[in-house]
């Protein structure tokens, strides 16, 4: 139980092109689901908090307008990264969790976003 | 500001040692502490997670980690490693008040037959 499916897996595309990247949880309802960014040999880090019907929250130094954040139903996520450019390219992760602070997250595979 | 230190690296160790990744964490609040391993070419999956109750638990595979409240610590270990625990491990901590799941930077563990 609990997988966390996230699509695409691999994107290559050139610069000013946006990009979506879909979070579903399958077998489960996730309140509450999570964005990260993992850059090459560190580890993963916060971009945002989104909640099922709200708008997400986003952590310090994350533009919310670079990177839409839609949660549309309890199995659903998405990230669109409006107009990458090479820097945004990236490991993005996303987990996904039923209930509160003391309840694991589970992830999904990551998508390896690559703008030329 | 929340923050989760792992001290080890890179751990090489033959099959059959024993294993122990130390984590701290700096946080004064109440916190959900967790150690998760990534696998080669896999998703972040859950080894072990602790919210209260017994500060030592276990978890899968035969992995356990203990809590030291007084030492912010949640070490992992592992009495006889096997080669299939060759994997990333990253600890992190959830802290009650801000619901975020800060992580380590991850230890990576080989293990030679």
């Amino acid at each position: 139980g609990a997988v966390v499916s996230q699509h695409p897996s691999r994107v290559i595309c050139k610069s000013g092109t946006s990009v979506k990247i879909e979070c579903r949880s399958l077998d489960f309802q996730a309140t509450t689901m999570f964005w990260y960014r993992q850059f090459p040999k560190q580890s993963l880090m916060l971009m945002a908090t989104s909640n099922e019907g709200s708008k997400a929250t986003y952590e310090q130094g994350v533009e919310k307008d670079k990177f839409l954040i839609n949660h549309a139903s309890l199995t659903l996520s998405t990230l669109t990264v409006t107009s990458a450019h090479p820097e945004d390219s990236s490991f993005y992760i996303c987990s996904a969790r039923a209930g509160g602070a003391n309840q694991p997250q589970h992830f999904g595979d990551g998508t390896r976003l690559s703008i030329l | 500001a929340q923050s989760v230190s792992q001290h080890n690296h890179h751990v090489i160790l033959s099959e059959a040692a024993s294993l122990e990744l130390g984590c701290n964490y700096s946080y004064g609040g109440t916190v959900n502490l967790f150690w998760y391993v990534q696998y080669p070419g896999q998703h972040l999956q859950l080894l072990l997670k602790y919210f209260s109750g017994d500060p030592l638990v276990k978890g899968i595979k035969g992995f356990e980690a203990e809590f030291i409240k007084s030492k912010f610590s949640f070490n992992l270990r592992k009495p006889s490693v096997q080669w299939s625990d060759t994997a990333e491990y990253f600890c992190a901590v959830n802290a009650q008040e801000t619901d975020k799941l800060i992580f380590g930077t991850g230890t990576r563990l080989q293990v030679f037959p």
